[in-house]
């Protein structure tokens, strides 16, 4: 596709649900990323995956917050048990390249899940 | 622990003025930074990449500089237009922990017509 894809773009849940965030990545794109940004901050990384590979989860905020990648290509957020805290929007980036091998590699973001918990 | 600062955190300014959104960093040990745009309820567009070796980048009326060892960036916008209102995100990339993109909070920028 043309750019990075998040679906869907809202989601509320009722605490203690269980929900899943879609990320489609720019084809052929090797890194992906998470964000997780609350209102009126800077986005925070959650993860990163480097074709199917989870490089980095060390900021995911519990063990309810679980992602996948499984065929280096479409990735899902899942968190389990929501709560009022996890509201945020939630970010999917991708980068052509590979990261550390000391390229600059410029990350594209999609529109982000504005996820609600009631 | 790096951290982006942004400074004004809210401007509003008449069309047609020239504007500097400022960002500094703690850390000066970093890959790359990026100024992102970001309007209400979107994701961010990417503006400039900024390597660490490059001192400046240009797109349009859009400007950034890059003091590395000062751990400083601007964004310079030249005959601001409404169109340009939005948020403006500065992020760096660290040379040790090269993964994530550490983010300001970012400048809320308002151009009146």
């Amino acid at each position: 596709g043309a750019g990075v894809s998040q679906s869907p773009r809202y989601k509320v849940a009722k605490r203690g649900q269980d929900v899943a965030l879609r990320c489609d990545p720019i084809s052929g794109h090797v890194s992906l990323f998470w964000y997780q940004q609350a209102l009126g901050q800077g986005p925070e990384f959650l993860t990163y995956f480097q074709n199917e590979a989870q490089l980095d989860k060390s900021g995911l905020p519990s063990d309810r917050f679980f992602a996948e990648r499984p065929e280096g290509s479409v990735s899902t957020l899942k968190i389990q048990r929501t709560q009022q805290e996890d509201s945020a929007v939630y970010l999917c980036a991708s980068s052509l390249l590979v990261l550390r091998q000391g390229m600059n590699t410029e990350a594209f973001f999609g529109q982000g899940t504005r996820l609600t918990v009631v | 622990k790096q951290e982006v600062t942004q400074i004004p955190a809210a401007l509003s300014v008449p069309e047609g003025e020239n504007l500097v959104l400022n960002c500094s960093f703690t850390d000066s040990a970093i890959y790359n930074l990026q100024w992102f745009r970001q309007d209400p309820g979107k994701g961010l567009t990417s503006l400039l990449l900024i390597q660490s070796s490059q001192r400046e980048q240009t797109s349009g009326r859009l400007n950034a500089s890059l003091d590395k060892s000062s751990g400083r960036s601007t964004l310079y916008i030249a005959a601001s237009q409404p169109g340009d209102s939005a948020t403006y995100l500065c992020a760096v990339r660290q040379e040790d922990s090269g993964y994530a993109l550490n983010f300001g909070k970012g400048t809320s920028l308002l151009v009146t017509p």
